[in-house]
């Protein structure tokens, strides 16, 4: 039959406002986690990394929290911008490599102005 | 420092050809990873190289294969296309350090 286009979440927000984009993850395993923004007709960008032995990273205008105990990933980004309008995407390495990642179905985020 | 790259960027093909893509890494980067974008799946990791290595596989047949060249260059090929396989391939690349950086994609349609 004819496949059937991933139902991404969405998030709108307001320009100014801060965003949070969640993830849950899949492999209790997964020790290395990443945050990719892909824009239309774009490759994903990296946008920020955590570890396993961290619940909590920053970065510019970005947070990643990380809670193991519900295999729970969150993106915050501070002050959205128009330009921060994207789909973003969750991965773990739950194939035990760095290099051999599980993406998430990702969530669209579109900020207005 | 230049990006990943990867040629053609938009390819049309027919079922039962066969197609190769070329990806280039960042400079100094010595893994490189493939995946595969599509509306139904999204992303699925299809293989890893390393040092001219396949290091890691993802769960596609046998119709999809790769190489590394010694200048950590890549390539991937499909071998009698099937109009599933339309989609957009991309490659990232990384090491020593983890974090994968991605080229802008091929997009591949199978008619």
């Amino acid at each position: 039959g004819e496949s059937v286009g991933l139902h991404l979440p969405t998030l709108s927000v307001q320009e100014g406002d801060n965003s949070i984009i969640n993830c849950a993850y899949s492999n209790s395993a997964s020790d290395y986690f990443i945050w990719y923004k892909q824009e239309s007709g774009k490759g994903p960008q990296f946008i920020i990394d955590i570890r396993s032995n961290m619940d909590k990273r920053q970065g510019q205008r970005v947070t990643v929290l990380l809670n193991k105990t519900v295999k729970h990933l969150s993106l915050q980004i501070a002050a959205t911008q128009p330009g921060d309008s994207a789909v973003y995407f969750c991965a773990e390495n739950s194939g035990g490599s760095n290099y051999k990642l599980t993406f998430g179905k990702g969530t669209l985020l579109t900020v207005n102005p | 420092k230049a990006g990943v790259t990867q040629t053609p960027r938009y390819l049309i093909k027919t079922r039962g050809q066969q197609v190769t893509l070329s990806c280039s890494p960042i400079s100094g980067h010595r893994s490189v990873s493939w995946y595969q974008q599509t509306p139904g799946q999204g992303l699925q990791f299809l293989f890893e190289y390393f040092s001219e290595t396949q290091r890691n596989k993802g769960n596609f047949p046998g119709r999809f294969s790769g190489r590394q060249f010694s200048n950590s260059r890549s390539e991937m090929n499909v071998s009698t296309l099937e109009l599933g396989d339309s989609a957009l391939y991309l490659c990232a690349s990384s090491f020593p350090k983890d974090e994968q950086f991605f080229g802008p994609g091929t997009r591949l349609t199978v008619l």
